[in-house]
């Protein structure tokens, strides 16, 4: 079955340092979404993406936080000075519509900041 | 903002016994979906409720839909331990594309 992938798995970084977390949505989806989790909470929505640009974003999703499609795989999310209280799991996602079809998620990138 | 509230938050169970796990909503939706997410990994689809009355089964789990009531449910038939894992539910407004809003999870845990 076609999957999400996302890398590094896990990434321990300095607070100020800039991190980009990659992924590679399943190939044939055009909407792009990245959540996060912190550690023992629910599950939230940073920004939908599509055709090219943001669609959605939520009040997480600051000035710091920045998202590029660089050519037709790859869907980064980039955090520009990393915060102590960004440590958390990000999830990418993608989906093949809006209407309601599934949503997949890749396996996370687990984000330290310390 | 949309809420999602999940009960119960944890949930211990004797295998071969039934539960239901709940789900309201705060407001209009026509689609919810329920995730399963075992530890350190990724969120697996479950269903994907798209309607009123809706009711999807895939083995031990039935999840049902009434937007009437903001209210789905998720019912596990005879547990089993491979069951113990967190559930999610999650819904979206419908005018948004994609974006869901998760509730808190139930924490699962089948015994023998």
């Amino acid at each position: 079955e076609p999957e999400v992938t996302q890398t590094p798995s896990h990434q321990v970084t300095q607070m100020g340092q800039e991190v980009i977390l990659h992924c590679v949505p399943i190939s044939n989806h055009l909407y792009f979404y990245w959540y996060r989790q912190i550690l023992g909470q629910k599950v939230e929505f940073l920004v939908s993406f599509y055709n090219n640009e943001i669609s959605e974003k939520s009040e997480i999703f600051d000035d710091q936080f920045s998202v590029e499609r660089p050519d037709g795989s790859n869907f980064t999310l980039k955090i520009r000075s990393t915060k102590l209280e960004d440590s958390a799991m990000y999830f990418c996602a993608s989906s093949a519509d809006a209407a309601g079809n599934t949503i997949y998620f890749g396996e996370g990138s687990w984000l330290t900041v310390v | 903002e949309l809420k999602v509230e999940q009960n119960p938050l944890f949930l211990s169970m004797q295998e071969g016994k039934n539960y239901t796990i709940y789900c309201n909503y705060s407001t209009t939706s026509d689609r919810l979906y329920w995730y399963r997410q075992d530890p350190g990994k990724s969120l697996e689809s479950l269903f994907v409720l798209l309607s009123n009355g809706a009711v999807k089964q895939e083995g031990r789990l039935m999840a049902s839909l009434d937007t009437k009531a903001r209210l789905s449910t998720l019912h596990i038939t005879a547990a089993v331990h491979d069951l113990s894992a967190t559930y999610f539910c999650a819904v979206d407004r419908g005018s948004t594309l994609g974006r869901l809003y998760f509730g808190r999870g139930t924490q699962l845990t089948v015994w023998p």
